[in-house]
């Protein structure tokens, strides 16, 4: 385990509402990364970060906001959740032109 | 505009046999390429990786191979075993450029390796 602890791992909620999801680490990695996984996609970088309030968007990055006020902590904002963004998230922690490390996903589903 | 492609969403071959997947890239800045593998309800897992100041890399049963003139890599695994079966995402990073920093994954190829 590399230290990277996503919540929630599951989150149903309706269209229109916003949510939150967290991605934290305990390794002090300087770079953090949000994608989405879909059927065909592969895994699509949504927003990242390399380092405190230094944020940068992806290549899906419209619908989405992100914040990170300390070294641990990634959160990814959906402000208000459409059913396109029904998908499996995950979050990933390393350094420049060393692998990254990916937590376990958080399952959501936008009804 | 996908700057990473895996062109082959499966492959199957039999045990024991070399298993190759292969990924294509259009972004001359991309100086790092990585392998995961995936399994289902997972986060990926790190495989192996290049740096473009090489052309291969071996680790154990896996080895990369980087063509940069092409803009092409490959990963070889040999000899292939049942537990290889998984999604197979090949990534590439750049220290320099407007994609600085970003790690951009392909769409994956789903490996199956039979008994």
């Amino acid at each position: 385990d590399a230290g990277i602890t996503q919540s929630p791992r599951h989150k149903v909620t309706e269209t229109g509402t916003p949510v939150t999801l967290r991605c934290h680490q305990t390794e002090n990695h300087r770079y953090m990364y949000w994608y989405r996984q879909d059927p065909g996609h592969g895994l699509r970088l949504i927003h990242y970060s390399y380092g405190v309030k230094d944020t940068d968007k992806g290549e899906v990055s419209d619908g989405y906001s992100v914040s990170r006020s300390k070294t641990e902590d990634f959160l990814l904002t959906l402000e208000s959740a459409t059913s396109s963004q029904t998908s499996v998230y995950f979050c990933a922690i390393g350094e420049l032109n060393t692998e990254a490390f990916f937590g376990q996903g958080t399952r959501l589903t936008v009804v | 505009d996908q700057q990473v492609k895996q062109n082959s969403p499966s492959l199957s071959v039999q045990e024991g046999r070399i298993s190759i997947l292969n990924c294509d890239y259009t972004n001359s800045m991309f100086d790092y390429f990585l392998w995961y593998k995936k399994y289902p309800a997972e986060g990926p897992t790190f495989l192996i990786s290049i740096s473009s100041i090489k052309d291969k890399n071996e680790d154990g049963r896996f080895t990369v191979f980087l063509n940069k003139s092409a803009k092409h890599l490959s990963l070889h695994i040999v000899p292939s075993q049942p537990g290889d079966s998984a999604v197979y995402f090949c990534a590439a990073s750049a220290s320099g450029g407007t994609s600085y920093g970003k790690l951009t994954f392909g769409q994956g190829t789903i490996l199956t390796v039979h008994p």
